[in-house]
């Protein structure tokens, strides 16, 4: 089974500043994806970053990185220069292995991470 | 914008009642997928279909059930509600399994 755990419930990061989001999970499957999401309050999902198993390099898309630690089954997401706009709510979330089908898979989340920046 | 469309926005109803919630998946994904977001339990995935067929159920009640149209359109049927099935539904959609799942805007339903 597996298990994404976001141990900070609340997160608080002064404006321009760099945060990095906790993200560990569990899972005996060698072939993975990781996710971020974004939740704002006014509820839609927002597609963030993806990591690879197999990725070499961490994934970066714009300000947003992914520190991915394989060994230590890690997946912290860093925003960098943090605006007012990325206060949310923020899920890791995990796909299970790729399956020989070639259809997706669900994700499983963590419960998240509530980031507050502040002016 | 996702280009994953959901149908309602908001839903409120009364216990014992059945709604339909509706998803349309963006343009060339085949794979849809239903989550329900709800405060004590999170987000939680419920069922998933690739190209009109069920590939995958997770915690979806026996109330509740889906389905995927040839136009790939997809909906959530939910029956004899209860106060504890007002959360939050996502649709989300994909192409292929090594691309992200793109979320719609969700249903609200709410349950009186």
């Amino acid at each position: 089974a597996q298990k994404i755990t976001q141990t900070q419930p609340g997160m608080f990061v002064q404006e321009k500043e760099a945060v990095t989001l906790d993200c560990t999970y569990d899972t005996s499957d060698q072939s993975y994806g990781l996710f971020w999401y974004k939740q704002p309050s006014s509820g839609e999902m927002i597609f963030l970053i993806y990591q690879g198993s197999y990725d070499e390099q961490n994934a970066t898309e714009g300000r947003y990185s992914l520190n991915f630690q394989k060994a230590r089954k890690s997946a912290n997401l860093v925003i960098s220069a943090s605006q007012l706009g990325d206060s949310a709510m923020y899920f890791c979330a995990m796909r299970e292995a790729f399956p020989s089908s070639g259809s997706a898979r669900q994700l499983t989340f963590g419960s998240g991470t509530q980031l507050t920046v502040l002016p | 914008d996702s280009g994953v469309t959901q149908t309602p926005k908001h839903l409120i109803t009364a216990t014992g009642q059945r709604v339909t919630l509706r998803c349309s998946p963006r343009s060339g994904d085949l794979s849809v997928y239903w989550y329900q977001q709800s405060l004590d339990q999170g987000l939680q995935f419920l069922i998933q279909y690739y190209n009109g067929e069920e590939r995958a159920k997770g915690n979806i009640l026996e109330r509740f059930s889906a389905q995927q149209f040839p136009d790939l359109h997809s909906e959530l049927n939910l029956s004899s509600l209860e106060l504890g099935d007002s959360a939050l539904y996502f649709c989300a959609s994909s192409v292929e399994a090594n691309q992200p799942q793109h979320f719609g805007d969700g249903t609200r339903l709410s349950i009186l």
